[in-house]
């Protein structure tokens, strides 16, 4: 069974520009999580899509803003970049009310 | 709010050593807790997961059990390997608070020398 699926895997933009992350879910799942991985911040939940409808959001700036596709997969866009949005981002999904399965992540650096 | 404490790492063992990550939570309702794994260069990987008190998780020898009653859920290996060189995450979910929203403890870094 194939995993979480992100990409890509490194993404390297300049301040002011956007920025594209995509997820492909697990076979099955329904349910789609963006977090933010950034140093000396820890692990800061993003949003949560579930059948194609943002479910919950978390403390981020409304230029964090996504979707889900009717096959489950996901973007993360991110527009107008600062400094401080270079960070691991990490996709997760789930069905129902299973644990969640985490992806890879995209490294995203702002210059 | 809902929260996470973990211990502050790195944690530095030898191999074959005990291995304790402490962690403890606060939470308005009855959360379900979970240990993840990020190996280096990798996402997280789901170790174990307890959902209701007394609970044990354990999973390729690590264990951790759900303890109301010192809103703990330490995790803990007999004997650690090399190959355990990661950081290790407490998380919990809570229907409070959505209940697919996992709130997590800021990771634990775990390096075990031969």
């Amino acid at each position: 069974e194939a995993g979480v699926t992100q990409s890509p895997t490194h993404l390297i933009k300049t301040r002011g520009q956007q920025a594209t992350l995509r997820c492909s879910p697990i076979s099955g799942h329904t349910s789609v999580y963006w977090y933010q991985q950034a140093l000396g911040l820890g692990l800061q939940f993003l949003l949560w899509y579930d059948e194609g409808e943002e479910r919950n959001r978390g403390n981020f700036p409304p230029r964090f803003s996504g979707r889900q596709f009717p096959n489950y997969s996901s973007e993360l866009n991110v527009n107008a970049l600062e400094l401080e949005d270079s960070a691991l981002y990490l996709c997760a999904s789930s069905g129902g009310r299973q644990p969640q399965h985490f992806g890879d992540g995209t490294r995203l650096s702002i210059l | 709010g809902n929260s996470v404490t973990q211990m502050e790492g790195p944690v530095t063992l030898s191999e074959e050593a005990f291995l304790t990550i402490n962690c403890t939570y606060t939470a308005t309702g009855y959360p379900s807790l979970f240990w993840y794994v990020q190996y280096p260069g990798e996402g997280l990987q789901l170790l174990l997961k307890a959902t209701k008190a007394d609970d044990k998780g354990s999973n390729k020898g690590f264990e951790a059990t759900y303890r109301k009653e010192t809103t703990s859920f330490h995790l803990e290996k007999g004997s650690v390997q090399v190959s355990d060189s990661a950081v290790y995450f407490c998380a919990l979910s809570d229907r409070n608070t959505g209940f697919q929203k996992l709130v997590f403890g800021t990771g634990t870094r775990l390096l075990v020398s031969p």
